[in-house]
């Protein structure tokens, strides 16, 4: 069964500083992982998908890698502001499950401090 | 604007009562799926739905119900067999096959037992 595990669950950085958030999986049979933002009560923002065929994508100051071999997924948010404070999730979706159906991660909670 | 629509944004019931959250999407994408987000514990999967009049149960199904009879819509009924219903409801659809599919969020409903 694929895990998806987040470390760390939360993290506190100055202003300026760039974000390096983590996301381990289990099985790498994947089509493809995706990360998403939540701010508090709202709905989940998608930010990047990668492809298993990719090594990473970009948008802006945020840049997600994808490792599928070791199972792990890193995204960067360079130059951090305040407006970047939210908790970001990433999830797989297995080629081994049915209807397209995502397994998550439990999310790290970023405090980015002026 | 395409998007994801969930409806109300704030949910209470009785005990012994029977909810109904909404799910409307405009993407026109095939597949639906309901989610639950409890503090602590990630997304879990409810049910979710591949096409227009057939869905399945995801991993926490018990005391809940759907239906699918317009591709656009996908409700959730939170039924009085549902032992602890108090959590953030998020509703998902998804477009492509396999490794480009992306998955769309709606804004959530928080439903509160009173």
């Amino acid at each position: 069964k694929q895990e998806v595990t987040q470390i760390p669950a939360a993290l506190s950085v100055p202003e300026g500083e760039n974000l390096v958030l983590n996301c381990s999986f289990t099985d790498s049979a994947i089509y493809n992982l995706q990360w998403f933002r939540q701010d508090p009560g709202k709905g989940l923002t998608s930010l990047l998908l990668i492809q298993s065929s990719q090594r990473e994508q970009t948008s802006g100051r945020l840049n997600a890698s994808l490792d599928k071999s070791s199972g792990r997924s890193t995204l960067y948010i360079a130059a951090s502001q305040p407006g970047d404070s939210a908790t970001y999730l990433c999830a797989v979706r297995p080629i081994k499950a049915a209807g397209n159906k995502l397994t998550f991660g439990g999310g790290t909670r970023v405090l980015v401090k002026p | 604007d395409g998007g994801i629509t969930q409806s109300p944004k704030y949910l209470f019931r009785k005990e012994g009562q029977n909810v109904t959250l909404s799910c409307e999407q405009n993407l026109n994408h095939d597949a639906m799926y309901w989610y639950r987000q409890d503090p602590g514990q990630g997304l879990r999967l409810i049910y979710y739905s591949q096409i227009v009049n057939d869905f399945q149960k995801g991993d926490i199904a018990e005391g809940y119900s759907v239906s699918r009879e317009k591709k656009e819509s996908f409700p959730l009924t939170v039924t009085s067999a549902q032992k602890n219903p108090t959590a953030f409801y998020l509703c998902a659809s998804t477009d492509g096959q396999g490794a480009i599919t992306e998955a769309f969020f709606g804004q959530g409903t928080r439903l509160t037992v009173v």
